[in-house]
């Protein structure tokens, strides 16, 4: 089994500065790890990934997030905001179990981006 | 990098008449599909997957004579919603997967389906 708690559902910043998405999972296997970003009436991007390479993920548009296992957690960081980062956000979960892989979605946090 | 296009992006039918929605990789050959729905403000809720050439599977609650799911080739699935009702009115999105290994999902755009 698996899951992914978005701890925040709505999260408001200013323009240039830090931002902070956070995301706890559980799971049975090794899990992967996504962030992905979806725009209104759009399908998802994808941010980045954790795949059991390295603990820290760097991804587009200046994203990046830590695996931490003793933490569980999978939190998404960016040093400064843009208007353009508005948007909702999933964290997601994967399992390969040896028979069957499916994506497990957090509930979304909705990024909002202020001047 | 890897393409998934989803057609149509939008659609409106009356009760009682069917939908068919694709959903084709192209470039790449998708051994796996996904198909999700998302209710306003809400998260994508796993509606069935599909292997190629097999049945697909179907997540509890969803009904699999009302979502009827092809996937005959390996860069093509289609997700057809019959006798549409009101209540089936939400954003339908594929995803895409190649190989066993767990990255590689690339998802569709989505389609916004209203059903009048």
């Amino acid at each position: 089994a698996q899951s992914v708690t978005q701890l925040d559902s709505h999260v408001s910043v200013s323009e240039g500065t830090p931002v902070l998405l956070r995301c706890n999972y559980s799971s049975s296997y090794s899990p992967s790890l996504f962030w992905y970003v979806q725009h209104p009436n759009k399908g998802l991007q994808l941010l980045l990934k954790y795949t059991s390479a390295a603990t820290l993920v760097k991804g587009i548009n200046g994203f990046e997030a830590e695996f931490k296992k003793s933490e569980t957690s999978f939190h998404l960081t960016k040093p400064s905001a843009h208007m353009s980062d508005a948007a909702e956000y999933f964290c997601v979960v994967s399992a390969y179990t040896g028979t069957a892989s499916k994506l497990t979605f957090g509930t979304g946090t909705r990024l909002q981006v202020t001047l | 990098g890897a393409v998934v296009s989803q057609h149509p992006s939008r659609v409106i039918c009356k009760s009682g008449t069917s939908v068919k929605i694709e959903c084709r990789s192209l470039d790449f050959q998708a051994t796996t599909m996904f198909w999700y729905r998302q209710f306003p403000k809400q998260s994508l809720m796993l509606m069935a997957t599909s292997n190629e050439g097999s049945k697909a599977t179907y997540e509890q609650g969803v009904e699999k004579d009302k979502f009827l799911i092809n996937h005959a080739s390996l860069t093509l699935s289609t997700l057809t919603v019959t006798s549409a009702h009101p209540e089936d009115s939400s954003f339908y999105i594929c995803s895409a997967r190649s190989g066993r290994i767990n990255y590689g999902y690339t998802f569709g755009s989505g389609t916004r389906l209203t059903v009048v």
